[in-house]
């Protein structure tokens, strides 16, 4: 089974700032890691994904992630966040290794970022 | 714009009508997915097609009924819904290439659905 934790409901901000959004997954085998973006009254848009290779994934709109193995993270992350970033953020997970058809991924429960002035 | 539409974007329903959501992808993808999406609940995944099969039925009650007739069209009809079914219900599709790395989804803007 496979499983992802967004442990913030909400991450607050200043505009100009660092900002990280935390998830952790958990996979039987190799995962797959993904983040989502959903702006109000909107489906859910791709922002990055991790396959293999490069640990560091950078994005659209100057979002980056972290893959971390020993802490079986995915942290997203951005140097300094804008207003316009402000939206709910979703993180999702695939185990490669999974028999299954279709991709098939898991989300995490979702965290709104709010970036103020 | 992600390549995938959904129509209505709004639907007000009573509890003993029918009625039917549209997904139409205009990517070339194989599969196709239903999403429904709650209020402080994880995005939870209803259906899944792959090359017009489908492939997974995470316990969805029976109210809810998918139709996939081709490659490019996904539709869930609704029946005697519920109150607690009123949510945004979204439609995404990927490409799928087996044995080969995945591609992420493509997700519509939803239908937002309320059930008097």
């Amino acid at each position: 089974a496979q499983s992802v934790a967004q442990p913030e409901d909400q991450v607050n901000v200043a505009e100009g700032n660092p900002l990280t959004v935390k998830c952790t997954y958990s996979v039987s085998g190799n995962p797959y890691l993904f983040w989502y973006v959903q702006y109000p009254n909107r489906g859910l848009q791709f922002l990055l994904k991790y396959i293999t290779g490069d640990n560091l994934v950078k994005g659209s709109y100057g979002f980056e992630a972290e893959f971390n193995k020993s802490q079986t993270s995915f942290h997203l992350k951005k140097p300094s966040a804008l207003v316009s970033d402000s939206a709910l953020y979703f993180c999702a997970v695939r185990d490669i290794t999974a028999n299954n058809a279709g991709n098939m991924l898991t989300f995490g429960g979702g965290t709104r970022l709010m970036v103020k002035p | 714009e992600t390549g995938v539409t959904q129509t209505p974007r709004h639907l007000v329903m009573g509890m003993t009508n029918k009625k039917s959501l549209k997904c139409e992808q205009h990517l070339g993808h194989n599969a196709m997915y239903w999403y429904k999406q709650s209020a402080k609940k994880p995005l939870e995944l209803m259906f899944v097609y792959s090359l017009e099969e489908r492939v997974e039925n995470n316990s969805v009650p029976s109210r809810f009924s998918p139709e996939c007739p081709n490659s490019s069209h996904l539709f869930l009809h609704l029946h005697t819904l519920q109150p607690e079914d009123s949510a945004l219900y979204l439609c995404a599709s990927s490409q799928e290439v087996p044995l080969a790395i995945n591609n992420e989804q493509f997700f519509g803007p939803g239908t937002r659905l309320t059930v008097l």
